[in-house]
């Protein structure tokens, strides 16, 4: 147990459906993190949120849609994707730094979710 | 761009063996972390180095950091199989964000122990 719960862990869902995944960390960060993980690429980052304020975005379809209602939940919204968005669907946490020299904190990562689309 | 690369892709060894895994970065860093996955779960910390340390120990876990070479290791000794999993660096990529963690991770080494 890392403190970072995801559900669904499986969904499978048709191209028209909508669907939205879960995470929440009970760490008292304030920086959460949405990944994306494909067969034999490595870790993308999709989103990131530092104090429930989105401050990255790296050129992720419309189709993803994140929200962070508070410091302690993330969501992510999918609608209409495609059969190349099947993937494990990683979240994580960690406390944000301010000091350029101590560089990033660890993060904290949940079990994950394997979304099959069809 | 793709900041840590791993190597080698995948290693095979017998439980006992130490197992030796490679990090290359290309720009500066401010330190330099190792995760590992279990197949098909998420990521779990294991060690981070700062650009000012040289070497780190973990329990049955070396990892130094030669920051001249842009170049990490990850040294498991005596490896058991649960040790079996793919094994990632990751490095803060571009620039200072502010207040929050921009790491980028490899695609890693897949590592089986053989009983």
């Amino acid at each position: 147990e890392t403190g970072v719960t995801q559900t669904p862990r499986h969904l499978v869902m048709g191209m028209t459906n909508k669907k939205s995944l879960k995470c929440e960390q009970h760490l008292g960060h304030n920086a959460m993190y949405w990944y994306k993980q494909s067969a034999k690429k490595p870790l993308e980052l999709m989103f990131v949120y530092s104090l429930e304020e989105r401050v990255e975005n790296n050129s992720v379809p419309s189709r993803f849609s994140p929200e962070c209602p508070n410091s302690s939940h993330l969501f992510l919204h999918l609608h209409t994707l495609q059969p190349e968005d099947s993937a494990l669907y990683l979240c994580a946490s960690s406390q944000g730094w301010k000091d350029r020299e101590l560089g990033p904190h660890e993060q904290y990562f949940g079990p994950g979710t394997r979304l099959t689309v069809t | 761009s793709q900041q840590g690369e791993e190597d080698p892709q995948a290693l095979s060894i017998q439980e006992g063996e130490n197992a030796t895994m490679n990090c290359s970065y290309k720009t500066s860093i401010n330190n330099l972390q190792w995760y590992r996955q279990n197949s098909g779960r998420g990521l779990v910390h294991l060690i981070l180095i700062r650009s000012n340390e040289r070497e780190k120990h973990s329990g049955r876990l070396r990892v130094t950091l030669d920051t001249s070479k842009k170049s990490s290791s990850l040294l498991i000794t005596a490896s058991r199989a649960a040790d079996t999993a793919s094994y990632f660096c990751a490095t803060a990529g571009g620039m200072f964000s502010g207040g929050y963690n921009k790491l980028i991770f490899g695609a890693g080494t897949r590592l089986a122990v053989h009983p």
